[in-house]
């Protein structure tokens, strides 16, 4: 059974770092492409970022950019995602999921990141 | 940048009612085309991926189509389990999600 364990939100002021942590099981994680996808509160779905298995290819939504960094270590099945320069819209509960076929097929539960003064 | 507009944002329906939720891109997306539901508190689910192809362990009520930029998903009979949000995503170039249907209790 897949399972994706999101850590690493918390309570942040703007302009600061922040990095997500995934921490996967129960799948091949070295052949399976992964996500980042947000949902601001009470506001819908906004993928964010995607890594290719082999970790050669990273995708970023044009909001993130520039800012946001995605990785994998595949020596502990662990995807990351590296925020910087964090902005009160960046407020939103982060997503680690499974990416098969361009789909996000098994998620995690979410982690929340609260950006504010 | 492609966009995706779902309609309606809202639809109050009743058990055993056929509902029909639709999803229009901004340009061609072929048929890389998912639909996903969210219960309140809990991660999305994926049911549909390819416009049509039911994800394994997901209820054959539920089933999608496609014509051109137009995608439907429809539940040929609610179930009270079914109440939830409704959001398309198309992944044809990078990703984009629809801003979401809500299936209230009529």
């Amino acid at each position: 059974e897949v399972h994706l364990l999101e850590s690493g939100g918390g309570f942040i002021e703007p302009g600061e770092s922040l990095r997500l942590s995934c921490a996967a099981s129960g799948f091949t994680f070295t052949s399976s492409a992964m996500s980042w996808v947000r949902q601001a509160p009470g506001k819908g779905l906004e993928w964010v970022s995607t890594i290719s298995g082999s970790g050669g290819h990273t995708y970023y939504a044009d909001s993130v950019k520039d800012r946001f960094t995605i990785s994998r270590d595949t020596s502990i099945d662990t995807l990351y995602l590296q925020m910087n320069s964090l902005r009160a819209e960046d407020t939103a509960l982060y997503y680690c999921a499974k990416t098969r076929g361009g789909v996000q097929d098994s998620w995690g539960q979410g982690t929340l990141v609260t950006v504010s003064s | 940048d492609i966009q995706m507009t779902q309609s309606p944002s809202t639809l109050s329906a009743s058990v055993g009612d056929r509902v029909t939720i639709t999803c229009r891109a901004s340009q061609s997306i072929s048929s890389w085309l998912a639909w996903y539901q969210q219960k309140p508190g809990k991660a999305p689910k994926l049911l549909i991926y390819k416009a049509s192809n039911l994800e394994s362990g997901v209820p054959s009520r539920f089933s999608g189509s496609a014509s051109g930029t137009e995608f439907t998903l429809t539940i040929s009979s609610l179930q009270p389990d079914d109440f939830a949000t409704y959001y398309c995503q198309q992944y044809d170039s990078a990703w984009t999600f629809g801003q979401g249907t809500k299936l209230e209790i009529k």
